[in-house]
């Protein structure tokens, strides 16, 4: 089954630095990466997803690549703000008309600091 | 458009009892999964609904279980309980159109087995 490597898992960075999140699956069908926040006590929200038809993708601060050849995907959050706290996870999914199966990293606690 | 809601949000059992927990998916979904959230093992993918067809099982044990009725709500069903299902239970939503759906989460239920 699909296996998917997030690093790092805890990640400190100084208010209005970039943050970069990296993530690494081991099946080649798998066609979408969402990045999800979850915030204590909260369930995972949706930031930004990417399919395989496509390398890049940007939302405001938010940007994630996705390199199929080497199997990885990064998730780059630019000008950080402390609301950007919380824990990060990537997931990847063969999703096709049934597959509607996440498999998820292991997170990244992102703290940024004033 | 409302999210996905869950309910109980909060519940504490004896180890031996059975649980029942709810989902209702974002308004046109048709797609229903359930994921367990432990700091220990992270998220995990527990099963799928699509028009009341369970189509994929993650690999947990018999004694979880879930449904899903005509208008597309969910329900997940654990018994005979054991400590060790304590856990954060996820629900998720996605309207399953075609390739790389996006897939929403609720807020989930805490379980604490006592």
């Amino acid at each position: 089954g699909e296996n998917v490597e997030q690093h790092p898992s805890t990640l400190s960075v100084q208010e209005g630095d970039s943050a970069v999140i990296k993530c690494t699956y081991s099946d080649s069908a798998s066609n979408y990466f969402p990045w999800y926040k979850q915030e204590l006590g909260k369930g995972p929200q949706l930031i930004i997803d990417i399919r395989s038809n496509v390398g890049e993708k940007k939302d405001q601060r938010i940007a994630v690549t996705l390199n199929k050849t080497a199997k990885h995907f990064s998730l780059h959050i630019t000008e950080t703000q402390p609301e950007d706290s919380a824990v990060y996870f990537c997931a990847a999914s063969t999703s096709n008309f049934g597959n509607e199966k996440l498999t998820f990293g292991t997170g990244t606690r992102l703290t940024i600091i004033p | 458009k409302a999210g996905v809601t869950q309910t109980p949000r909060y519940l504490i059992k004896t180890r031996g009892q059975q649980v029942t927990l709810s989902c209702s998916p974002i308004s046109g979904h048709r797609s229903v999964s359930w994921y367990q959230q432990t700091p220990g093992q992270g998220l995990q993918f527990l099963f799928e609904y699509f028009s009341e067809t369970q189509r994929n099982k993650g690999n947990f044990p018999g004694r979880f279980s879930g449904r899903q009725f005509s208008n597309s709500r969910s329900e997940m069903n654990v018994s005979t309980l054991e400590l060790g299902d304590s856990a954060l239970y996820l629900c998720a939503s996605s309207s399953d159109r075609g390739i790389g759906n996006t897939i929403y989460f609720g807020e989930g239920s805490w379980l604490t087995v006592v």
